[in-house]
C-alpha cells in the first residue's frame, strides 16, 4: 500500500520568515496530494490541495509543489506568523471513483516565534 | 450547515471492555472515514465507508469494527481494548463526487484505556 514520509517532524521559524515541509511517497497511481492543518485541539482542516496534473498550485501565502518523477510534494509558507503554528499533515491517494482513503503522513509542528 | 459531529467527545475505558463511537456526516455526504490519532503514529485510516458498504479497510486488527446506516451515520466499535488503543479517533466525512477527495473531519472522541 501506500506509504508516506514526512519530514521535518518539528519545525521552529521566526515570524515572517518562510516554512518548508516534505512529503515523499511510495504509490506512482497516487494522484491527490492534499495538506491538512491542524490547530492545538482542533480538528484537522484542509489548507491546499494539488492534483498530478499540476505542477505548482498557490494561496495567498501558501504553495504546494508536486515531482510526480521524484514521488515527491512539498508545503510552502511564506510570510509566517504565529497563527500558523499548527500540525501540518501531508497526505497522498488515488482519488476519483470510489477510493477515498489517504494515506498521512506523521506531522510536521511548526512554531513560528513572534 | 452543520459540521461532522462525534459522540461522546471524551471517554475512559478498562482493558478489556469495548467502547462504540458515533459519527454523524455532513447533510449530503454519504462517505464516512475513520482515523485513529496518535502522537507518534499521525493518522492511521481505519476503513470507509459509502452507502453502508466498507469499501476501504486499514491495518487494523479484526477488534476494530464499524457499520453505517442508512442515513448515513456510522458507528466504530473496538472490542477488548488494550492500553494501546488510547487515542483521539476522528471520522470525516466527503462528498462522493470525483473532482474533489476533501475530507471533512469531526472534533474526535478522545478513549483513554486505563
Amino acid at each position: 500500500g501506500e506509504n508516506v514520509e514526512q519530514h521535518p517532524s518539528t519545525l521552529s521559524v521566526q515570524e515572517g520568515d518562510s516554512a518548508v515541509i516534505k512529503c515523499t511517497y511510495s504509490d506512482s497511481a497516487s494522484n491527490y496530494f492534499p495538506w491538512y492543518k491542524q490547530e492545538l485541539g482542533k480538528r484537522p482542516q484542509l489548507i491546499i490541495d494539488i492534483r498530478s496534473n499540476v505542477g505548482e498550485k498557490k494561496d495567498q501565502r501558501i504553495a504546494v509543489t508536486l515531482n510526480k518523477t521524484a514521488k515527491h510534494f512539498s508545503l510552502h509558507i511564506t510570510e509566517t506568523q504565529p497563527e500558523d503554528s499548527a500540525v501540518y499533515f501531508c497526505a497522498a491517494s488515488v482519488s476519483g471513483g470510489s477510493n477515498y482513503k489517504l494515506t498521512f503522513g506523521k506531522g510536521t509542528l511548526l512554531t513560528v516565534n513572534p | 450547515k452543520a459540521g461532522v459531529t462525534q459522540t461522546p467527545r471524551y471517554l475512559i475505558k478498562t482493558r478489556g471492555q469495548q467502547v462504540t463511537l458515533s459519527c454523524s456526516p455532513i447533510s449530503g455526504h454519504r462517505s464516512v472515514s475513520w482515523y485513529q490519532q496518535t502522537p507518534g503514529q499521525g493518522l492511521q485510516f481505519l476503513f470507509e465507508y459509502f452507502s453502508e458498504t466498507q469499501r476501504n479497510k486499514g491495518n487494523f486488527p479484526g477488534r476494530f469494527s464499524g457499520r453505517q446506516f442508512s442515513n448515513s451515520r456510522s458507528e466504530m466499535n473496538v472490542s477488548t481494548l488494550e492500553l494501546g488503543d488510547s487515542a483521539l479517533y476522528l471520522c470525516a466525512s466527503s462528498r462522493p463526487s470525483p473532482d474533489t477527495g476533501e475530507l471533512f473531519f469531526g472534533e474526535g472522541s478522545r478513549l483513554t484505556v486505563l
